[in-house]
């Protein structure tokens, strides 16, 4: 298995349109989750899976952000009449099952950059 | 999630060994002390996690004192290739992850 895999790379939007970026985790790894990164800062949390159940949603994501899991293998996060604030890298991670649920052993994919224009 | 400090930069010459400390005072008890190294347009990589006294991998080492109120990631012998940000993370992932931030993380600088 060659890790996290992150699907567009990158993403060149205007303003209003939606965009969906897909996620692989590595394989049998039941738990994944989405961040954003802007410059200069750290990931910032957006939602987290365990299986296909979404789990946990941070304040930072609006409404016209949704994630899903279907069958607990690859993920979509979806952003719905993008706005420039929402450029960012958007990155992908997963954790192997057996780990202590208070491990933050993630392994991250390469991420997808957004541009909104 | 337990707040952390750490320097915002670093500088060190090749093959010089790297301890970069982190500050979480609160933390708590069921907290894990968890380190990441990020290149620039990659993701981050787990590089090593520990709760408390000593933890070694084949990349770096992790010392936690006695109180845990502190960690130092340990880097032997950096290279050139060893230029990152380093982020600590402390919390326990108890179904709030939403608290799960990784702050500004120090950058390290490695020159010959």
């Amino acid at each position: 298995d060659t890790g996290v895999s992150q699907n567009p790379r990158h993403k060149i939007t205007k303003r209003g349109q939606n965009v969906t970026f897909r996620c692989d985790p590595i394989s049998e790894h039941n738990r994944l989750y989405w961040y954003r990164q802007t410059l200069g800062q750290g990931p910032e949390f957006l939602t987290y899976f365990q299986n296909e159940a979404q789990l946990e949603k941070s304040r930072l994501l609006s409404d016209r952000f949704s994630a899903e899991r279907p069958k607990g293998s690859f993920s979509t996060l979806e952003i719905q009449r993008t706005e420039q604030g929402d450029s960012a890298m958007y990155l992908c991670a997963s954790s192997p099952p057996g780990l202590a649920l208070s491990s933050y052993e993630q392994y991250f994919g390469p991420g997808t950059r957004l541009t909104v224009t | 999630l337990a707040k952390t400090t750490q320097p915002i930069s670093m500088d060190s010459y090749e093959g010089q060994e790297v301890n970069i400390t982190c500050s979480h005072n609160n933390i708590a008890t069921n907290d894990y002390i968890t380190w990441y190294q990020q290149f620039p347009s990659q993701g981050p990589r787990f590089i090593i996690q520990g709760y408390k006294t000593k933890v070694t991998n084949e990349v770096a080492s992790l010392f936690i004192p006695a109180d845990r109120k502190s960690s130092t990631l340990s880097l032997p012998r950096v290279s050139l290739s060893d230029t990152a940000v380093y982020y600590c993370l402390v919390g326990s992932f108890t179904g709030t992850a939403s608290k799960l931030t990784f702050g500004t993380g120090t950058r390290l600088q490695v020159t010959l």
